[in-house]
């Protein structure tokens, strides 16, 4: 199986700053990337595709890029709302495999 | 609207089998492969298992190969997950969710269920 790691496991960060969270798979996965948000309680959500394809209705402060084996999750100006944690997950092959996640917490 | 609603979910003794459920509706189920993930309390997301849109496709995570079988129901737009010989690490929410794009083998997950808790106890 891929194995992907996340980092960092948490991070504090204020509203407004820009962050960052970095995923390497432990072999190529081409762009069979996706990053999703989750909220306590809540059902992940789908925020970029294909390493950097910004899901319809998720706001372009998210970003994506990478390909191969690294690979980053930006967000630039952070709002209120976008405090939760973070997943990779790699769809290049079976398993799929999941990031450990990234808490992102208020500083 | 698009929407998945699992059902199913409950208490279980060690050893025992369980069904889950998952209804889909607002959306034509069979174009799209489906999946079930997983959550441990307090734990990361563990994808368990994928079907292809029509079903002549599946694969399963190592942890449960062998106990638990994913399978469809086209006509009544229902995933199922039948798990057996549950074990206590079982024990986590069960999300499904859609692969994003119709007939295709390797998707992101764009829709997904609200969730339903399976708890292995005695």
């Amino acid at each position: 199986a891929i194995r992907i790691t996340q980092s960092p496991s948490s991070l504090s960060a204020s509203t407004g700053d820009r962050v960052t969270i970095t995923c390497r798979a432990s072999q190529g996965i081409s762009s069979y990337l996706a990053w999703y948000q989750q909220k306590p309680g809540k059902a992940p959500k789908l925020l970029i595709y294909a390493a950097s394809t910004l899901q319809s209705g998720v706001p372009s402060r998210f970003s994506g890029s990478g390909s191969g084996t690294d690979f980053t999750l930006t967000i630039s100006c952070l709002q209120s709302e976008d405090f939760a944690t973070y997943y990779c997950q790699q769809y290049y092959s079976y398993p799929s495999t999941f990031g450990q996640g990234t808490k992102l917490e208020i500083k | 609207q698009v929407q998945l609603v699992e059902s199913g979910g409950g208490v279980v003794q060690p050893g025992r089998s369980l069904r889950l459920s998952c209804a889909a509706s607002g959306f034509t189920f069979s174009s799209y492969g489906m999946h079930w993930v997983r959550q441990a309390p307090g734990k990361g997301l563990e994808w368990v298992a994928v079907i292809w849109y029509d079903g002549s496709n599946k694969y399963y995570a190592d942890s449960v190969k062998g106990r638990f079988t994913i399978s469809r129901d086209n006509s009544k737009n229902t995933l199922y997950l039948q798990m057996n010989s549950l074990r206590a690490e079982d024990t986590a929410v069960y999300y499904c969710a859609r692969g994003k794009r119709v007939f295709a083998e390797s998707n992101a997950f764009d829709i997904w269920g609200q969730g339903t808790m399976v708890t292995v106890s005695s």
